[in-house]
């Protein structure tokens, strides 16, 4: 069963502490994703990656970066965390045309 | 960039009933649209897709896609409690590119 996995499933850090968001699966795809996903808003992308060390920026990149050593871990990390980070995180990969999202993780930035 | 549009917002049925929800898209080229479904807590799941104009059948679910007028529908027939959820139409254009409506909440009432 293709499985994506994501942690911590639930996060709260205060503002300016660095975030780490971490994400697995277990398929050897290629691509991989994090999105945000507020309400009103839908997902909106942040960064993609086509494979180690091959990430770029989506729809809203600003003030995160992201880390793929290897193929089936990719990371989201935030430095100096805001309020308006506060969000439910997906991670997701793909084969083909078909993406697989993780369970999210939920971040509260006070 | 693809702009891809769901109507309603929300949706309230009683259970056994028809539902439609609708999705409109910018561009004609977009390869394949998927519909997702997610539930409160949960990442969303794919459900079913299509690639080529016309309709396609898959158990209560049938998606219709009119290339033409950019728009593609989803009909659960006989709908459960179980189906309430948020729906998203996701519009893939190539290159590992998907792009996502805010979604539909369906909430089916026993």
């Amino acid at each position: 069963d293709m499985k994506v996995t994501q942690m911590p499933r639930y996060l709260i850090k205060r503002m300016g502490e660095n975030v780490l968001l971490e994400c697995g699966q277990d398929m050897s795809h290629e691509t991989m994703y994090w999105y945000r996903q507020d309400p009103g808003l839908g997902l909106q992308l942040i960064y993609i990656s086509y494979d180690v060390d091959s990430n770029s920026e989506g729809d809203i990149p600003k003030g995160y970066r992201v880390s793929r050593k290897k193929r089936e871990h990719f990371s989201l990390i935030l430095d100096s965390a805001k309020t308006n980070q506060t969000s439910v995180y997906f991670c997701a990969s793909s084969w083909g045309v078909e993406q697989y999202f993780g369970p999210g993780t939920r971040l509260t930035v006070l | 960039q693809e702009k891809v549009q769901q109507s309603p917002e929300s949706l309230i049925v009683p259970e056994g009933a028809m539902v439609s929800l609708n999705c409109s898209f910018s561009d004609s080229a977009s390869q394949s649209i998927w519909w997702y479904q997610q539930h409160p807590g949960k990442g969303p799941k794919a459900l079913i897709s299509i690639f080529s104009n016309g309709n396609k059948k898959e158990g209560r679910l049938t998606v219709y896609l009119n290339r033409a007028s950019l728009h593609v529908s989803l009909h659960i027939k006989d709908s459960q409690p179980s189906d309430s959820a948020v729906y998203l139409c996701a519009v893939y254009t190539g290159y590992q590119n998907f792009y996502f409506g805010k979604g539909t909440s369906l909430t089916v009432i026993p």
